[in-house]
């Protein structure tokens, strides 16, 4: 079993619509969890973190952790065709500077 | 403020050969950690250094990786020889939180 597992997609979304993205992970001691926008053929780029229980919300994005379930997801309001990109899940142990570990990453389509 | 930043963007070699990665990380950020990206899977952890200090290695895939940080501020990551199976995305990230940056990667592809 992976370490974070995340739905490979595409998925596909209408312009103006809650796209919703899932990941979940194997083990109890992860503690940070983040999310992170990857455009073909560029850097990751962070877009949210989330460390407790519950939704933390950034402008039209929403992350929401449930530690119990072992479960991440990023919700995005309003989706635009420019959201269209991998989103790539990552977790850390701790709450501090340590390695991440990445899922492979969900292909999200925003059609016009 | 300048983000990471990796040179070169893309290096074509020959198995056997040497190839030197550079990073340099967003200024005053101690952390610096490495990552590679092979086809097709996911994004995988190297090493971790906290200024020149190295932190935390246990993802370095054999000896012929050498990683370096002289005087905590740029990294160097020396394949020596390279393989076919080191081709492949190298990204490097810093930070002074638990939130890390990427840079913009090196595509290594070795022939």
């Amino acid at each position: 079993q992976k370490e974070v597992e995340q739905n490979s997609g595409p998925l596909s979304v209408p312009e103006g619509a809650i796209a919703s993205l899932n990941c979940t992970y194997s083990d109890r001691v992860s503690q940070s969890f983040f999310w992170y926008r990857q455009y073909s053929g560029k850097s990751p780029e962070l877009i949210m973190s989330i460390y407790s229980n519950g939704d933390k919300e950034d402008g039209r994005f929403t992350a929401q952790l449930n530690k119990a379930s072992q479960y991440v997801s990023l919700l995005i309001r309003d989706s635009q065709p420019s959201d269209s990109a991998t989103y790539l899940c990552a977790r850390g142990e701790g709450t501090g500077r340590r390695a991440l570990t990445f899922g492979s990453g969900t292909r999200l389509q925003v059609q016009p | 403020e300048a983000g990471v930043t990796q040179f070169p963007s893309h290096s074509v070699i020959e198995k056997g050969q040497t190839v030197t990665l550079r990073c340099d990380p967003i200024s005053g950020h101690d952390n610096l950690y490495w990552y590679r990206r092979v086809m097709g899977k996911e994004i995988k952890f190297l090493l971790h250094f906290v200024k020149e200090s190295k932190q935390d290695e246990s993802g370095m895939p054999n000896n012929r990786f050498l990683a370096e940080r002289t005087g905590g501020t740029y990294s160097t990551l020396k394949v020596q020889p390279a393989e076919l199976e080191d081709s492949g995305v190298y990204f490097c990230a810093s930070s002074n939180a638990a939130e890390q940056f990427f840079g913009p990667g090196t595509r290594l592809t070795v022939l």
